[in-house]
């Protein structure tokens, strides 16, 4: 029940091209729903975030779209460029406290010229 | 954004040594610091959790006493990896939450390559 599914495992774009992952939780009581970007050697960055209340948040070039009733989240990557190429993480956490993060098995992300 | 730095980002020992890696939070208070081990092309696999002033926090199956956790400060936590073996041999992330903005965002850390020869 603490699992985040996330897939593609891997994913090759075009530059220009749109980058979709997904991910899919099942502990409702998750409320907190975080994207890391990972580049290799380094540590995951926060990229963006959501909660269930809206179903869509978008900053710059990501999107991360929400539908709570399915229990499913993604992210968007508009105009993908070869700098975005990075592991990509979905995470879940219930609000409050210390609660930890689940992360998702990760994407890896090539952005080709 | 907020900022966490690790030191050393990488270090090599020999097996049976002990091992120290600091991880600061530079410009936030974090009340809650977590320890991460990442393997090549996998996911974080949380280790442990640890508050400010009390005893960490354990996952199922991390030795408490192999990977000693202290988080003297509000702005520092270390990880001892006691008595090292090549099996240790990974990279360590650590992630801070504090009161800042949102008590439900973690920073990571940019991680330490530990290789125990």
């Amino acid at each position: 029940q603490q699992q985040v599914k996330q897939s593609p495992q891997s994913l090759i774009v075009q530059k220009g091209g749109i980058s979709i992952i997904n991910c899919a939780y099942e502990n409702t009581a998750f409320d907190y729903f975080p994207w890391y970007q990972q580049f290799p050697g380094k540590g995951p960055a926060l990229l963006i975030a959501i909660r269930p209340d809206v179903s869509e948040k978008k900053e710059g070039r990501f999107t991360i779209s929400f539908n709570k009733s399915a229990k499913q989240f993604s992210l968007h990557i508009m105009d993908s460029q070869p700098g975005d190429s990075a592991t990509y993480f979905c995470a879940a956490k219930s609000t409050g406290g210390y609660q930890k993060v689940t992360f998702g098995t990760g994407t890896k992300l090539q952005v080709i010229p | 954004g907020a900022v966490v730095s690790q030191h050393p980002s990488w270090v090599i020992c020999k097996s049976g040594t002990s091992v120290k890696i600091e991880c600061r939070s530079l410009d936030f208070q974090a009340t809650t610091m977590f320890w991460y081990r990442q393997f090549p092309k996998k996911s974080l696999m949380l280790m442990a959790t640890s508050n400010e002033g009390s005893k960490a926090t354990y996952e199922q199956g991390v030795e408490k006493d192999k990977f000693l956790i202290n988080h003297a400060s509000l702005t520092l936590s270390t990880l001892t990896v006691t008595s090292a073996h090549p099996e240790d041999s990974s990279f360590y992330i650590c992630s801070a939450m504090g009161a800042i903005s949102s008590t439900d965002t973690q920073y990571f850390g940019p991680g330490t390559r530990l290789t125990v020869l």
